[in-house]
């Protein structure tokens, strides 16, 4: 079973500091992706960035990055220069990736709720 | 990016009714859709997964009978809350699968039974 780890239930970040939200993974897979989103008050999951098992390099996606680090099952979100509008949940999410090109839903942490203060 | 439309984005009901919720991928064919729920300052669990011109696969503890899912073409799956009761309010969101890599979610749906 996959288990998906947010430690950090709530953040208070000064505006233009830069930002490290944290995820550990649980998986015995070896083939898998891990996800960011971000929920601001509307409800909408808003995708961020993604991560696959093989990929070598870290993902990074304008002033998203992810801290990836297999050994230690961490994929942990940074955000630099934080901006008023980043306040919002931001969950981190995982899935098995299947050889034959299915995939299972995705495995979701319990969200950390993140607020930038001016 | 790919869009992910989904319908009402919120609905109250009388306790018994039913309610459909769709869920559309506009610019792209979706064979696998997913429903999730979340519960206030909870996180998202996923129901089932919708797979086009076949049975949805629910996640263990979700009724079959009284979540419908139906996914009859590659751009639509709906699901039905039948004879929904208040413990049955949520917020209900669905998510399209594309490339194996990517899930873009529809605007959610929040239900509330009355």
């Amino acid at each position: 079973a996959q288990k998906i780890t947010q430690t950090q239930p709530g953040m208070f970040v000064q505006e233009k500091e830069a930002v490290t939200l944290d995820c550990t993974y649980d998986t015995s897979d070896q083939s898998y992706g891990l996800f960011w989103y971000k929920q601001p008050s509307s409800g909408e999951m808003i995708f961020l960035i993604y991560q696959g098992s093989y990929d070598e390099q870290n993902a990074t996606e304008g002033r998203y990055s992810l801290n990836f680090q297999k050994a230690r099952k961490s994929a942990n979100l940074v955000i630099s220069a934080s901006q008023l509008g980043d306040s919002a949940m931001y969950f981190c999410a995982m899935r098995e990736l299947y050889s034959g090109g299915g995939a299972d839903g995705l495995t979701f942490g319990k969200g950390t709720h993140l607020i930038i203060q001016p | 990016g790919a869009v992910v439309s989904q319908h009402p984005s919120w609905v109250i009901c009388k306790s018994g009714t039913s309610v459909k919720i769709e869920c559309r991928s506009l610019d792209f064919q979706a064979t696998t859709m997913f429903w999730y729920r979340q519960f206030p300052k909870q996180s998202l669990m996923l129901m089932a997964t919708s797979n086009e011109g076949s049975k949805a696969t629910y996640e263990q503890g979700v009724e079959k009978d009284k979540f419908l899912i139906n996914h009859a073409s590659l751009t639509l799956s709906t699901l039905t809350v039948t004879s929904a009761h208040p413990e049955d309010s949520s917020f209900y969101i669905c998510s399209a699968l594309i490339r194996n890599t990517e899930a873009f979610f529809g605007q959610g749906t929040r239900l509330t039974v009355v």
